[in-house]
């Protein structure tokens, strides 16, 4: 089985640098990714990673630690369009089973 | 343009009445997936198609059936609905079953039974 823990509320200021974090317990890890969903919205996919190191898109970071079963997400120069929901997630096989989400509240 | 279309965006049904949700992706796609989110516990998998002609349960997947109807069109049906199903349903896509590269959802249909 596989669970992922995730903090269920982070609160930021605008124009800050946010981090939030994942931790994982799974059989047959294969990479962890990061979804972003908007209230009201649709999940939408933000980055992956398989292999340990940074991944950098835009003012966006993922970073995967697989000897600590450790990731996180990386947000910088804040906007208050980034107040959303953030889900970490891992593949299991051929599905992928989703953690119960970071709200990220954003101060202006 | 591209995507996955789900239909109805929004329902309310009575307890015991049935329904079906439609889903359809235009991408290709090989595998669909089925979720539901309820407050607080994220996203969890109800049903899921890995390539046509396949389905398997998924994590909660009591009270539903599915149907791969051909590549494009994954149907969701709720025999007898309860009040526990009321939930956002989201539907989903990825080119294979173990690609590592992530899903593409649809807008979500937003279910009530009273």
């Amino acid at each position: 089985g596989q669970s992922l823990e995730q903090p269920s509320e982070v609160t930021a200021v605008e124009g800050a640098i946010v981090q939030i974090n994942c931790t994982y317990q799974t059989s047959g890890f294969y990479g962890l990714s990061w979804y972003q969903q908007h209230d009201g919205g649709a999940p939408t996919f933000l980055s992956y990673n398989a292999l340990d190191g940074l991944e950098e898109t835009g003012r966006f970071s993922s970073f995967l630690s697989r000897s600590d079963s450790y990731g996180y997400l990386l947000l910088q120069e804040l906007q208050m369009k980034d107040s959303a929901s953030y889900f970490c997630a891992v593949r299991r096989d051929d599905k992928i089973i989703f953690g119960k989400g970071t709200r990220l509240h954003i101060l202006p | 343009n591209a995507g996955v279309t789900q239909t109805p965006k929004f329902q309310v049904l009575k307890t015991g009445q049935s329904m079906t949700l439609q889903c359809a992706q235009d991408m290709n796609h090989n595998s669909m997936y089925w979720y539901r989110q309820d407050p607080g516990m994220g996203l969890r998998l109800i049903y899921y198609s890995a390539s046509e002609g396949t389905t398997d349960k998924g994590e909660v997947p009591n009270g539903y059936n599915v149907s791969r109807l051909n590549k494009r069109e994954f149907s969701l049906r709720l025999e007898s609905a309860a009040p526990s199903q009321t939930s956002v349903y989201f539907c989903a896509s990825r080119i294979g079953p173990t690609t590592d590269y992530g899903y593409t959802f649809g807008s979500g249909t937003r279910l009530t039974v009273v």
